[in-house]
């Protein structure tokens, strides 16, 4: 099974930053990454797929990239409504999450 | 718009079944993949099974498999799975999801998600 490891755990951070999210993978992937948002008492929201394809009606301040076993995600500009938990997704093997990394406000 | 409704939640106890539903509206889903995926309390999100357009190929986690069946009803554009042999690490929110029209990869749609719990 292909092992998804998220860092950091949590980040705090303060509108208007710039703000990466890392997720590595246990073996190589290629390009075969989603990312997700999700937000407490809802469903999970696509972002990224295909490591750096934003997903239907999502803001241009979210971007992904990597390809391999080491991907990143970035928010250029955090906004308030972006406060929430992020996930990772690799469907190059099975389908596995990483365990999620949780941005809050400073 | 794309619209999945999951419902069947509950409680039960251990040993026990259940049967979840995922109405889907705004597309057919005989023309996607479609995807159960987890979430206990407090934690992330687990890939549960797939079942592939022409519901010919399913899919299982390990953790699931042999106890767990996933199907679909075309007519009523609903998908299913069917929980025998619960346990108390089966407990979380059961998110059904649609996939991809030709592979299971991301999934752009989710349903709000229905509890189960298993408890004695």
């Amino acid at each position: 099974e292909i092992v998804m490891t998220q860092s950091p755990a949590t980040l705090s951070m303060s509108p208007g930053e710039r703000v990466t999210l890392s997720c590595r993978a246990s073996q190589s992937i290629s390009s075969n990454l989603a990312w997700y948002q999700q937000k407490p008492g809802q469903a999970p929201r696509l972002l990224i797929y295909g490591a750096s394809t934003r997903a239907t009606g999502i803001p241009p301040r979210f971007s992904g990239s990597g390809s391999g076993t080491e991907f990143t995600l970035t928010i250029s500009s955090l906004q308030s409504e972006d406060f929430a938990v992020y996930y990772c997704q690799q469907y190059n093997n099975g389908y596995t999450f990483g365990q999620g990394t949780k941005l809050e406000i400073k | 718009q794309v619209q999945l409704v999951e419902s069947g939640g509950g409680l039960v106890k251990p040993g026990g079944s259940l049967r979840l539903s995922c109405a889907a509206s705004g597309f057919s889903i005989s023309d996607y993949y479609m995807t159960w995926i987890r979430q206990a309390p407090g934690k992330g999100l687990e890939w549960i099974s797939c079942i592939s357009r022409s519901a010919t190929d399913k899919y299982y986690a390990d953790s699931v498999k042999g106890r767990f069946t996933i199907s679909r009803d075309s007519a009523k554009n609903s998908l299913y799975l069917q929980m025998n042999g619960l346990r108390v690490e089966d407990t979380a929110v059961y998110y059904c999801a649609r996939d991809q029209e030709y592979s299971s990869t991301w999934y752009g749609s989710w349903g709000q998600g229905t509890l189960v719990t298993v408890s004695s």
